[in-house]
């Protein structure tokens, strides 16, 4: 069981936005703004779409968004192209002995 | 362009040690605030952290491994490695190695990741 809790899987159409939540609790997303958002195609490594709740690296999309709100960090993706359908994890620092912790996975799908 | 690539046995059999290293390229382990880190994906599921090391030395890891695992650091050939005692087939998976801010986050250089199988 992972420590942050997201939906197992959205779905939209082309052109359409849709958002991914995450949430965990004061010890982590709600106590420190240490919230990324990761994009995984299959049988690929993970890419870093958002890191400290909102900020986009270098290259990434403008379509990718990040948001908090208490122990609720959402990921938003705007104008859905088909690239988009993949996994999507969030990750966060905890102040638990275990110190990093990441979310169970969102599959979305592009329809 | 920094990349990682993970090295090591893709088989493993119960009760025996995996050890596996990362090897780093296009940029020293030594330079920046960055850790170096191991994480894993069940086949199938998500991604669990397992530890991390800065380039003096300094680790941290999993509660959940804590036990079982050391990771460690050879600046001198730019690598990291990480050991895993006494392997069950719940440590079955993708191993990936990555660079990562202090705080666990921002991880933005991965491996391709390597399987490992435990299995006699």
């Amino acid at each position: 069981q992972s420590a942050l809790t997201q939906p197992a899987s959205v779905s939209g159409s082309p052109g359409q936005s849709i958002t991914i939540s995450c949430t965990g609790t004061s010890s982590d997303i709600g106590g420190y703004n240490y919230v990324s958002w990761y994009q995984q195609h299959p049988g690929k490594a993970p890419k870093l779409i958002i890191y400290e709740v909102s900020i986009r690296p270098s290259g990434v999309s403008n379509r990718f968004s990040g948001s908090k709100s208490g122990n609720t960090a959402s990921l938003t993706i705007s104008g859905l192209q088909a690239e988009d359908e993949a996994d999507y994890y969030c990750n966060s620092y905890t102040s638990s002995s275990t110190l990093v912790v990441f979310g169970g996975g969102t599959k979305l799908t592009v329809l | 362009q920094l990349q990682l690539q993970e090295s090591g046995p893709g088989l493993v059999k119960p009760s025996e040690t995996l050890s596996l290293t990362c090897s780093v390229s296009g940029g020293s382990i030594s330079s920046g605030s960055y850790y170096w880190g191991w994480i894993r994906q069940p086949p199938g599921m998500g991604l669990h952290w397992v530890g991390s090391i800065f380039s003096t030395g300094n680790t941290y890891y999993n509660s959940s491994v804590k036990s079982r695992v050391t990771i460690s650091v050879d600046t001198s050939k730019n690598q990291f490695s990480l050991r895993l005692t006494s392997m069950t087939a719940s440590d079955t998976a993708v191993y990936y190695c990555a660079r990562h801010s202090s705080t666990g986050t921002r991880a933005d250089y991965w491996g391709p990741g390597a399987l490992v199988t435990v299995s006699s």
